[in-house]
């Protein structure tokens, strides 16, 4: 059955980068898009971007342009989130999805903690 | 772009119906028949329940539908049962965007 499974939790110091995988199996990796997901304690879901892993294609949200970095080799995706603030500090998920962003599958999620 | 409107809570006795609303753009909802509505129950990973504006995800109870209207997309669980009790969030396409809805708490009665 199709997986997503993600890497351990973090914990990191202000300013510093953190970087989460997503390791897929059991689909054509290059057929779906991975979305990156997070969701701060008590929070609802924010969308941080997505990666088109048939050809590295990336659209970020406005608010993390600069910041994340998503990029993919033959069956994970990577998401690096850098200048981590304590308010990053959050679940981090990704998932599979069409084009028109359905997503069927998604990761443990992952938690990074940001604290000084 | 903003997030999509959702109330912060709905509830509802079990057996009746309850629908959530999810109020968007026409350059996000209103634009595409492309929103998707996840439910998250606690300390678990979203699950996908409704995509394409009203269909179902594999194995989702047909207690569960969507539609749309405008800019307003909606969610109605019928025939509420004790395990409908979650969150919910609505999604849009929006071109080279996803907007997520700031979710809804549904509690059965």
């Amino acid at each position: 059955q199709v997986q997503l499974v993600q890497s351990g939790a973090e914990v990191k110091k202000p300013g510093a980068s953190v970087k989460v995988s997503c390791k897929a199996s059991e689909y054509t990796f290059t057929g779906y898009y991975i979305h990156w997901v997070r969701q701060a304690p008590g929070q609802g879901l924010e969308w941080m971007g997505r990666i088109n892993p048939n050809n590295d294609g990336t659209n970020y949200a406005q608010k993390f342009q600069g910041r994340v970095t998503m990029t993919r080799d033959t069956n994970t995706a990577y998401m690096e989130l850098s200048r981590l603030r304590s308010d990053d500090t959050a679940v981090y998920y990704c998932a599979r999805a069409d084009f028109w962003s359905a997503s069927d599958y998604w990761g443990q999620g992952t938690l990074v903690s940001v604290s000084s | 772009q903003s997030a999509l409107t959702q109330p912060p809570s709905a509830s509802g006795s079990p057996g009746q119906s309850v629908t959530i609303s999810c109020t968007g753009a026409s350059s996000d909802v209103g634009g595409y028949n492309y929103v998707s509505w996840y439910q998250q129950h606690p300390g678990k990973a979203p699950k996908l329940m409704i995509y394409e504006v009203s269909r179902r995800s594999s194995g989702v109870p047909d207690r569960f539908s969507g539609s749309k209207s405008g800019n307003t997309a909606s969610l109605t669980v019928s025939g509420l049962q004790a395990e409908d009790e979650a969150d919910y969030y609505c999604s849009s396409y929006a071109g080279s965007n996803t907007l997520f809805g700031g979710g809804t708490r549904l509690t059965v009665l």
